[in-house]
């Protein structure tokens, strides 16, 4: 079955530190990958995507993430952490289905957690 | 631009009652999604237009819920009755044409079923 996985329920990292958020995927054929963050009592907003060409993706914020087809992974990094990017973050993939079409499937989610 | 514009943001029912939900897509955006997000959990593909026509339901309850896109622009989400575990944030989001281009997501509705 096609699927997004996210490991981790929970990041915790001190601010200024680097910070991982773990991504894996199962679909047939190229992938498209996106990453979005959810703040308390907000909607989901954009933070990048993969489509095609260079494995390392930069996005908003700050935020970068590398593609990996061997791992089937496109885990979500940044540098240097603020207490400010403490949110849920989602994985998503889209995944095709009948009549040309395709659909976005997320991730459960990791809860960043940055302290000062 | 002016992004996804959903309303109730809020709404309390008790089980057996009926409620609706609205959502505006970004202009010119030819597909719309409904997402139900329980809490602690992942957004889940309730149902998919493309245009005013529905490309995937297959996560759909359609025994109580039901949707529609009128002209291909807004979009409602009626569930009639609801139940307890229908307690969760229903998220609307648009996408224009394209096989790169991103999701945009509204606000949402935080549905109470008590």
């Amino acid at each position: 079955a096609q699927s997004v996985a996210q490991p981790e329920d929970q990041v915790n990292v001190a601010e200024g530190n680097p910070l991982t958020v773990k991504c894996t995927y199962s679909v047939s054929g190229n992938p498209y990958l996106f990453w979005y963050v959810q703040y308390p009592n907000r909607g989901l907003q954009f933070l990048l995507k993969y489509i095609t060409g260079d494995n390392l993706v930069k996005g908003s914020y700050g935020f970068e993430a590398e593609f990996n087809k061997s791992q089937t992974s496109f885990h979500l990094k940044k540098p240097s952490a603020l207490v400010s990017d403490s949110a849920l973050y989602f994985c998503a993939v889209r995944v095709p289905i009948s009549g040309g079409y395709n659909k976005l499937i997320f991730g459960a989610g990791t809860r960043l957690a940055v302290h000062p | 631009e002016a992004g996804v514009a959903q309303s109730p943001r809020y709404k309390i029912i008790e089980k057996r009652q009926s409620v609706a939900f609205w959502c505006n897509p970004i202009s010119g955006h030819a597909t719309l999604y409904w997402y139900q997000q329980i809490l602690g959990q992942g957004p889940k593909l309730l149902i998919q237009f493309q245009n005013n026509g529905v490309v995937d339901d297959s996560q759909l309850p359609k025994d109580r819920f039901s949707a529609e896109r009128l002209k291909g622009v807004d979009s409602t989400l009626k569930i009639q009755p609801a139940k307890l575990e229908d307690s969760a944030v229903y998220l609307c989001a648009s996408r224009e044409q394209g096989q790169s281009s991103e999701a945009f997501f509204g606000q949402g509705t935080r549905l109470t079923v008590v």
